[in-house]
C-alpha cells in the first residue's frame, strides 16, 4: 500500500498569513498516461465530509478560492493558503488515487494563531 | 448536481452485520464514467478506504484487504442505490461511515455520513 505521510500534524497561522501543510509519499504517484500526479487535497470541517479542494496536485476544483493552491512532485508534495481566513479552520487531508488501496494521509489540523 | 443521501441503522451488536444504503441523485449508479465509493472514519483509523464499485459493460468491486473477507457491496439500478454489508462486526468497526462518488479518482461528492456504533 502506499502511504500518505502528512506534516505537521497541527498548526497555528495568524490570520492572513500563509499556511504550509506537506504530504509525502511512499512510491511514485505519477500516472504515466497524462504525466500528472494521482493527489488530491481535502478539507474537513467539524460534522462534514470532506471537501474537495485540488486534484492531479495542482487543479483547484471548481469554486475552491484562489487563496488555496497545491504543488510538488515526485513524491513530496504541498498544500498552500496564501491568506488564512477565519473559515479555512479544518483539518487538511492528501490522499493518493494512484493504485487501490486508495490511502488518505493521518490529516492536519489548522487552527487560528 | 449529484446528491448522495445514506441511512441505515447507527447501532449494531458485536457480531452481526452492518448495512447502509446510499441513495444516488443527479448521477446513475451505472454510470460509465464514475465510480462509487464507501469509505470510513474513526479516530484511531483516520480515513480508510473500504472499496470501491463501478460499471463498466459489468459490474466490478475492489475490496481493502482489511475488509475484504467480510464485505459486500451491491447495487441497485432499480432504486439507483448502492449498499455496504460488512458481516461478523467488532467495536473496531465503529466509526462514521460514508459513500462517495468519484471521478478520475477524485471525490468530489460525498453521502452525509452515518455514524454506526458497534456496542451490545
Amino acid at each position: 500500500d502506499i502511504v500518505m505521510t502528512q506534516s505537521p500534524d497541527s498548526l497555528a497561522v495568524s490570520l492572513g498569513e500563509r499556511a504550509t501543510i506537506n504530504c509525502k509519499s511512499s512510491q511514485s504517484i505519477l500516472y504515466s498516461s497524462n504525466n500528472k500526479y494521482s493527489l488530491t487535497w481535502y478539507q474537513q470541517k467539524p460534522g462534514q465530509p470532506p471537501k474537495l479542494l485540488i486534484y492531479w496536485a495542482s487543479t483547484r476544483e471548481s469554486g475552491v478560492p484562489d487563496r488555496f493552491s497545491g504543488s510538488g512532485s515526485g513524491t513530496d508534495f504541498t498544500l498552500t493558503i496564501s491568506s488564512l481566513q477565519a473559515e479555512d479552520v479544518a483539518v487538511y487531508y492528501c490522499q493518493q488515487y494512484y493504485s487501490p488501496p486508495i490511502t488518505f494521509g493521518q490529516g492536519t489540523r489548522l487552527e487560528i494563531k | 448536481q449529484v446528491q448522495l443521501q445514506q441511512s441505515g441503522p447507527g447501532l449494531v451488536k458485536p457480531s452481526q452485520t452492518l448495512s447502509l444504503t446510499c441513495a444516488i441523485s443527479g448521477d446513475s449508479v451505472s454510470s460509465n464514467s464514475a465510480t462509487w465509493h464507501w469509505i470510513r472514519q474513526s479516530p484511531s483509523r483516520g480515513l480508510e478506504w473500504l472499496g470501491r464499485t463501478y460499471y463498466r459493460s459489468k459490474w466490478y468491486n475492489d475490496y481493502a484487504m482489511s475488509v475484504k473477507t467480510r464485505i459486500t457491496f451491491n447495487s441497485d439500478t432499480s432504486k439507483n442505490h448502492l449498499s455496504l454489508q460488512l458481516n461478523s462486526v467488532t467495536p473496531e468497526d465503529t466509526a462514521v461511515y460514508y459513500c462517495a462518488r468519484a471521478v478520475a479518482g477524485n471525490f468530489g461528492c460525498w453521502g452525509q455520513g452515518i455514524l454506526v456504533v458497534v456496542s451490545s
